[in-house]
């Protein structure tokens, strides 16, 4: 099992422009779910997905958008980057609601 | 508001002595707390779960406590080791969602 993939591992964005953040997770797990962590500080909740076609906004939803057309896939995106965007970014998969999560490794992401 | 906090400064220790990391809330009642362990330029790893009912949980070397009436959980690495060295993070549980703490960083030195 290759657990949960991310890509890119990193990305350099001018102010405006638009990309997707790609996560996999090959665990069947039906919860899936996208944080952003500045330096020094916890992860910040951003969309989450309790299945596939049922997405939920987290604590900083404001700029990113989802989909979550599958069990595997959760892509995140950016319409219009903004510097307050530059971050690193996580995709994490769990078996339950609350339950352990498993991370992938994560996006560097800078807005410039 | 709520709050979640742990040691905001780096804990530095010696191989072998205790390192105990503190993490308390304000205004969550959880159900739950969990531990992660988090490398530089990776995603965390999840060490330890702990429901409010159980007062205490181990794992080989690692202890967590969940004190829910002082709003607080330690966790404790006994005979800790250089590759001990990380920044841990606690989390609640709030409603199936996980809220962070910023995290304590850890040096253990040899």
């Amino acid at each position: 099992n290759a657990g949960v993939t991310q890509t890119p591992k990193f990305r350099i964005l001018k102010i405006g422009q638009s990309m997707t953040l790609q996560c996999t997770q090959d665990m069947n797990h039906n919860y899936m779910y996208w944080y952003r962590q500045d330096p020094g500080m916890g992860l910040k909740l951003i969309y989450y997905s309790v299945g596939a076609g049922i997405t939920d906004k987290g604590e900083v939803p404001n700029g990113y958008n989802v989909s979550r057309s599958t069990t595997e896939d959760f892509p995140l995106r950016l319409e219009l980057a903004a510097p307050s965007q530059t971050s690193v970014y996580f995709c994490a998969s769990s078996p339950l609601a609350g339950g352990e999560q498993f991370f992938g490794p994560g996006t560097r992401l800078t807005v410039l | 508001s709520q709050k979640i906090e742990q040691n905001s400064e780096a804990l530095n220790i010696q191989e072998g002595k205790t390192a105990t990391l503190t993490c308390n809330y304000t205004n969550y009642s959880p159900a739950y707390l969990q531990w992660y362990r988090q490398d530089p330029g990776r995603g965390p790893v999840f060490l330890l779960l702990i429901r409010e009912n159980e007062k205490e949980k181990r794992k080989e070397r690692l202890k967590v406590t969940f004190d829910t009436t002082l709003k607080q959980s330690l966790f404790h690495i006994t005979a800790s080791q250089p590759a001990d060295s990380a920044t841990y993070l606690c989390a609640l549980d709030q409603g199936g969602k996980l809220i962070f703490g910023q995290g304590t960083e850890l040096s253990v030195k040899p």
